[in-house]
């Protein structure tokens, strides 16, 4: 079983459409990253997290510790919003690595 | 402001070839810098990071090397490609560990 698990591994949607995007971790985190990559390759950071919620523009971020939870939303979905999010957690401590989801694949139909 | 430049963005090279991709950071002072590779169909997995000038920690074996000669700069090498080594390399850096990390535009590698 992966540390990282994202849900769904691909999500098609009309313009609108309320998204949301989950990732479940199974290690202790000191941050955890919700990424975007768009087609042709690159990646950008949209959210890091370590308690509670964070909110940019149409997108935010939650995240439970207690249950090892974090959810990423769009409000008001755009064929622009077409990319892979990436749900990323930095495990911290004595064995500090980052390890990653491998990505949900969401699709905006206009 | 801080950017981070990669090249070259695209490469195909032989079996068997040396390679070496640049990574640079402009803007910031000592920064965490990280190699990422994306093979096709999988997830971005961690293959270097650097606290600091000639400090290097591998995160998996493998016959890609990684070296620090200056403060914003970071370098992927190998001696020989294999075909395994085909995929999106990504450069990244941040403040501090738990920090957001932001990525170069990278570069793909083809090795045929």
């Amino acid at each position: 079983k992966n540390e990282v698990e994202q849900s769904p591994q691909n999500l098609t949607a009309q313009e609108g459409e309320f998204i949301t995007i989950n990732c479940s971790y199974s290690v202790g985190i000191s941050a955890l990253h919700w990424l975007q990559q768009h087609p042709g390759g690159g990646i950008v950071s949209l959210f890091m997290l370590s308690s509670g919620k964070k909110k940019h523009g149409r997108l935010i971020a939650t995240i439970n510790i207690q249950e090892k939870h974090s959810s990423l939303h769009i409000t008001a979905s755009h064929p622009r919003d077409s990319a892979v999010y990436i749900c990323a957690v930095r495990s911290g401590g004595r064995d500090d690595k980052i390890i990653f989801g491998k990505g949900t694949r969401l699709h905006i139909l206009p | 402001s801080q950017t981070i430049h990669q090249w070259p963005a695209t490469l195909v090279q032989p079996v068997g070839s040396p390679l070496s991709l640049e990574c640079t950071v402009e803007g910031t002072s000592n920064p965490n810098l990280y190699w990422y590779r994306q093979a096709a169909g999988r997830g971005l997995q961690l293959l270097f990071y650097s606290v600091g000038i000639g400090q290097i920690s591998s995160e998996v074996p493998q016959n890609l090397s990684a070296s620090r000669p200056q403060d914003r700069q970071f370098i992927l090498s190998s001696k020989k490609l294999l075909l395994s080594d085909s995929g999106f390399y990504l450069c990244a850096w941040s403040g501090g560990f738990a920090d957001t990390q932001y990525f170069g535009p990278g570069t793909r590698l083809t090795v045929l």
